[in-house]
């Protein structure tokens, strides 16, 4: 199994809403990866755990919280959002944090309004 | 920190060699070239990566200059389904591991 999934695929939320993003892969990577991308921009980062443990975090708003709660499952907890988040989510992993290429899920595509 | 510096689009026809520059003037030594690919809707997909050796695998083929400050990415025979955003990366600051991607190229492949 070489995939990373993700969780869903679309989402619409206000801005007083709580709801969580969930990504899977069962490859046995041990780093993962949040990434935000707005439309016709490239990826960027937002956070990089390693064995579970958070190791990078882009300056992210604290209106994104992400957790890893064991080495296939990485979440990312969204509350009290802004328009301006909207954008699509992007998971991926690696089998460490070093050279290694990162496999990719598909996205969760958020709109928040 | 390393840049990249890619044109925004290029055509290629199909069956044709893309050839796809990047430049990264300004790598370290141990500083690392990563391709990959975004189709429209899709997650990035990785293609290929290099240190300072010419590279080929079953997508694609990664020149890298002498100096080190550009490289190529080669797609030997350019199918319609290659159309997508090229993204070249150099991995930044070695000892953080964190990827940048640049802007890109969108590659258009035309029957």
């Amino acid at each position: 199994d070489t995939e990373v999934t993700q969780t869903p695929k679309h989402l619409v939320m206000g801005m007083t809403n709580k709801k969580s993003l969930k990504c899977e892969q069962h490859m046995g990577h041990r780093a993962m990866y949040w990434y935000k991308q707005k439309a016709k921009k490239p990826p960027e980062l937002m956070f990089v755990y390693s064995y579970e443990k958070l190791s990078i975090n882009e300056s992210v708003p604290s209106r994104f919280s992400p957790e890893c709660p064991n080495s296939s499952l990485l979440n990312l907890h969204l509350h009290a959002l802004q328009p301006e988040d909207s954008a699509l989510y992007l998971c991926a992993s690696s089998r460490n944090i070093a050279e290694d290429e990162q496999f990719f899920g598909p996205g969760t595509r958020l709109t928040v309004l | 920190d390393a840049k990249t510096t890619q044109p925004p689009s290029m055509d290629c026809a199909e069956g044709r060699a893309a050839n796809l520059p990047c430049n990264h003037s300004t790598i370290s030594g141990n500083e690392y070239v990563y391709w990959y690919r975004q189709i429209h809707s899709q997650g990035p997909q990785y293609i290929i990566h290099g240190l300072k050796n010419n590279e080929t695998n079953e997508m694609a083929s990664l020149i890298i200059t002498e100096d080190r400050k550009s490289s190529t990415l080669i797609l030997p025979h350019a199918t319609l389904r290659d159309t997508a955003v090229y993204y070249c990366i150099v991995r930044v600051s070695p000892g953080t591991y964190k990827y940048i991607f640049g802007t890109g190229t969108r590659l258009k492949v035309l029957a």
